[in-house]
């Protein structure tokens, strides 16, 4: 059963600091990896897509990478932003015939102050 | 543009009704998913479905059924609301075309009093 975790819990950074939410997942048979974020009381936003043939995936200030071998994807912010504020969450297939289900980390909470 | 939507944001019952979550997707996706969080257990999969009339049941299905007879609608219907059913929940859906690329609504939060 595929297990998803995201280290550190909580990251509180000054604007304009770059910076790398981490996560790890146990079962390395994937074929992508989901990130996503989510401001209070509201739904998720899908930021980054990684396919398992990519090893990194670029949206403007994100960067995602993905190592299935180790079982660690990072998604690293450049120049963060007070508006950058939320939290993140991956996710990883569930495995299995999984028919795109997903497992998803607990998640980091950001929080960028002026 | 991909559009998930959900019918209610806030919605406020009593223990033993029975409520309709329903969700709406115009993206042609034939996943769908029905998740529910709460604080420190983060998301967790309710049901989903992967075509029209075709469901399974996810980590926890208690107390849960769904519906989907039309591919863009997936209901989520609380047979008797309990005050343990108060959350947040949220639905998604995705296209194996599209690499399983979820995506999400705006959610419901929903209280049983």
């Amino acid at each position: 059963k595929q297990e998803v975790t995201q280290i550190p819990a909580a990251l509180s950074v000054p604007e304009g600091e770059n910076l790398v939410l981490n996560c790890s997942f146990t079962d390395s048979a994937i074929y992508n990896l989901q990130w996503f974020r989510q401001d209070p009381g509201k739904g998720l936003t899908s930021l980054l897509l990684i396919q398992s043939s990519q090893r990194e995936q670029t949206s403007g200030r994100l960067n995602a990478s993905l190592d299935k071998s180790s079982g660690r994807s990072t998604l690293y912010i450049a120049a963060s932003q007070p508006g950058d504020s939320a939290t993140y969450l991956c996710a990883a297939p569930a495995g299995g015939t999984s028919y795109g289900k997903l497992t998803f980390g607990q998640g980091t909470i950001l929080t960028v102050h002026p | 543009d991909v559009k998930v939507t959900q019918s209610s944001r806030y919605l406020v019952k009593r223990t033993g009704e029975k409520v309709f979550l329903e969700c709406v997707q115009d993206m042609d996706h034939e996943n769908m998913f029905w998740y529910r969080q709460d604080p420190g257990l983060g998301l967790r999969l309710i049901y989903f479905s992967y075509d029209v009339k075709m469901k399974e049941k996810g980590d926890i299905p208690e107390g849960y059924s769904v519906s989907r007879e039309k591919k863009e609608r997936f209901s989520l219907i609380l047979e008797s609301a309990s005050t343990s059913q108060t959350s947040m929940y949220l639905c998604a859906s995705s296209l194996f075309l599209k690499g399983y690329e979820q995506y999400f609504g705006p959610g419901t939060r929903l209280t049983v009093t």
